[in-house]
């Protein structure tokens, strides 16, 4: 039982390039969300999905996009990187009782 | 006012010190509380769920005030391992997603 995994664990890109990180669970979990998390800023919601095939906007979307294409899977896209997108990314699941399981993180630097 | 609002410290204190964080949240129809953990570089996992009666997991209790939207988190006998930064939480209104306070940083030393 592997829990969360996120793929990759670090990524460097250059201004403009794009991007998908990938986030699956083996909980079969309904909830899934993308966090970033910046020094002094605290963990912050990019996008987040209640169920397959249906995604949903958090405090901090723009420059972001997500796929729910299966139930396990949640995809977080960048299609033009830009420096202020790096940070920390973490993938998490919930179970029924709003428990949130995190994955390890990715680290992304946009040069 | 800020969702959920914390004291980011940081909180140093010796190994076997009692130390208490407080958190406030701002939106009144919020139903689940929580206390997560976060080592440094690594994510965030569940130290306590939060209960309207208060509850105890060994050296730690956690209480909730609704009425003055406060939650706190009290540590006995401190461990160097409890060296860490813990994040407040609370569920947003429609109940779908979970909004972090930004943490508040314990270093506990020998």
């Amino acid at each position: 039982n592997a829990g969360v995994t996120q793929t990759p664990k670090f990524r460097v890109l250059k201004t403009g390039q794009s991007m998908t990180l990938l986030c699956a669970q083996d909980m079969n979990h309904e909830y899934m969300y993308w966090y970033r998390q910046d020094p002094g800023m605290g963990l912050r919601l990019i996008h987040y999905s209640v169920g397959e095939g249906t995604t949903a906007k958090g405090e901090v979307p723009d420059g972001y996009n997500v796929s729910r294409l299966k139930k396990q899977n949640f995809l977080l896209g960048l299609e033009s990187a830009a420096p202020s997108q790096t940070s920390v990314y973490f993938c998490a699941s919930r179970d029924r009782y709003n428990e949130q399981f995190f994955g390890p993180g990715t680290r992304l630097t946009v040069l | 006012r800020k969702e959920v609002e914390q004291d980011p410290g940081p909180f140093n204190v010796p190994e076997g010190a009692t130390v208490a964080f407080n958190c406030t949240y701002s939106n009144s129809a919020s139903q689940s509380f929580f206390w997560y953990r976060q080592d440094c570089r690594k994510e965030p996992k569940l130290l306590m769920s939060v209960y309207s009666s208060g509850n105890e997991d060994g050296r730690f209790t956690a209480q909730l005030n609704r009425a003055s939207q406060y939650i706190s988190l009290l540590i006995r006998d401190s461990k160097l391992s409890d060296s860490a930064t813990y994040l407040c939480v609370v569920n947003n209104q429609a109940g779908t997603a979970l909004i972090f306070g930004k943490g508040t940083t314990l270093s506990v030393s020998s």
